[in-house]
């Protein structure tokens, strides 16, 4: 049972534009999302975060969107870089367990084209 | 601040052969996670320790897998009996404040 989606295996975007990229979860007890970029041999590099009290988070050209009726959020990077390619996760948890045991959907793979 | 370190970055076992990986978490860190990725998945959880005690273990972590962490510093994964199916990215990833995971580069281990 998938309980983080990314129903888009890869996304291709010519350089300067936006890049979206989308994600959806089906356990309504997700309150904290986390986007992360992982280059080919090295692990994941942690973007932006946002917690369900938000709707939206900021950071330089990322911005992250929650949809918390819909359990969707969003990816947006403004301008988009050939440096931006890379495969994108995003990854959803409970905080309210302690854990912080982190759900990873599979992963999106952005080509920003020059 | 030297990040999270991993070791090996590669493992090539025979199959049925016992292997262990070490994670050296960033200092002050006192939550560490185990994460497994095999191609084309997001990462796994596997365990996860705060400082010495694992407090949690995915039903993904069979009884040939032990992790530990002495005196709340670096651990340990091992696998006994190494099958086929243990190939995969097996990622560390350490935390001070919960809600921002720090992940190593991984072991990538492949059995034959």
């Amino acid at each position: 049972d998938q309980q983080v989606k990314q129903n888009s295996p890869s996304l291709s975007v010519q350089e300067g534009r936006i890049s979206i990229l989308n994600c959806d979860y089906t356990n309504s007890m997700f309150d904290y999302f986390l986007w992360y970029k992982k280059y080919p041999a090295e692990g994941p590099t942690f973007l932006i975060s946002i917690s369900s009290i938000k709707d939206k988070n900021e950071d330089g050209r990322f911005t992250v969107f929650l949809n918390k009726s819909a359990k969707h959020l969003s990816l947006h990077i403004v301008p988009s870089q050939p440096g931006d390619s890379a495969v994108y996760f995003c990854a959803a948890t409970t905080a309210t367990s302690g854990t912080y045991k982190y759900i990873f959907g599979t992963g999106t793979r952005l080509k920003v084209l020059a | 601040d030297t990040g999270v370190s991993q070791d090996p970055r590669h493992k090539i076992t025979k199959r049925g052969q016992n292997v262990t990986f070490r994670c050296d978490p960033i200092s002050e860190h006192n939550r560490l996670y185990w994460y497994r990725q095999t191609l084309g998945q997001g990462p796994e959880f596997l365990t996860y320790f705060q400082n010495e005690a694992q407090l949690e273990k995915s039903r993904l972590l069979s009884d040939r897998f032990s992790a530990e962490r002495p005196k709340g510093s670096f651990s340990t994964l091992e696998i006994q009996r190494t099958e086929q199916g243990d190939s995969a990215m097996y990622l560390c990833a350490s935390s001070l404040r919960p809600a921002k995971l720090f992940f190593g580069s991984g072991t990538q281990l492949s059995v034959l």
